[in-house]
């Protein structure tokens, strides 16, 4: 069973902080790599992918992605209490379809 | 821009009842889902289709149908509802490959009594 291991948090931090969100990952095979956020009560939607080793930035969102450690992360700079959601891990095989992480629920706290 | 409808947003059934939940896509997708979502279980997907007519699987199918008779058209089907089943359901579609974004729909929160 491949799996996706996240903090489930909460994970608070102050406003204008960065906020880091991390993922392991254990099928070696994975390909892609995706953070979605989830705000309460609504269905995900796509922040970021990320297909190869190193840092893909996006306005005030970094993923870092380390295949030989098996992990990826999501670091927020001047983290907003709009931030405040469940940001939920991905990874794909290549096949189709993808395996998610239970989520961390990020608290921004003005 | 990007859509994924879902039939209901909320549902009530009462044990015993077949359920039908219905997602439709307006992106050309070739892959379909159906998942749930349960607090401290996070996205579980229940089964996919790769095209028209095909299905595979998932992580926890048990207690579950579907069908795929059109390209823009995947539905999920409870044969018969038990109360373990009630949860939140999330369609998605994506282009073909595991590599793509999976579009989600607003989900249907279903009760079953």
């Amino acid at each position: 069973q491949k799996e996706v291991e996240q903090n489930s948090g909460p994970l608070s931090v102050p406003e204008g902080a960065i906020a880091s969100l991390n993922c392991t990952y254990s099928d070696r095979g994975s390909q892609s790599f995706f953070w979605y956020r989830q705000y309460s009560g609504k269905s995900p939607e796509l922040i970021m992918s990320i297909y190869s080793n190193g840092d893909k930035e996006d306005g005030r969102f970094t993923a870092q992605l380390n295949k030989a450690s098996q992990y990826v992360s999501l670091l927020i700079r001047d983290s907003q209490p709009s931030d405040s959601a469940t940001y939920l891990c991905a990874v794909g095989g290549g096949y189709q379809k993808v395996t998610f992480g239970i989520g961390t629920k990020l608290q921004v706290i003005p | 821009d990007v859509k994924v409808t879902q039939s209901s947003r909320y549902l009530v059934k009462r044990t015993g009842e077949k359920v039908f939940l219905e997602c439709v896509q307006d992106m050309d997708h070739e892959n379909m889902f159906w998942y749930r979502q349960d607090p401290g279980l996070g996205l579980r997907l229940i089964y996919f289709s790769y095209d028209v007519k095909m299905k595979e699987k998932g992580d926890i199918p048990e207690g579950y149908s579907v069908s795929r008779e059109k390209k823009e058209r995947f539905s999920l089907i409870l044969e018969s509802a038990s109360t373990n089943q009630t949860s939140m359901y999330l369609c998605a579609s994506s282009s073909r490959g595991g590599l793509e974004t999976q579009y989600f729909g607003p989900g249907t929160r279903l009760l079953v009594l």
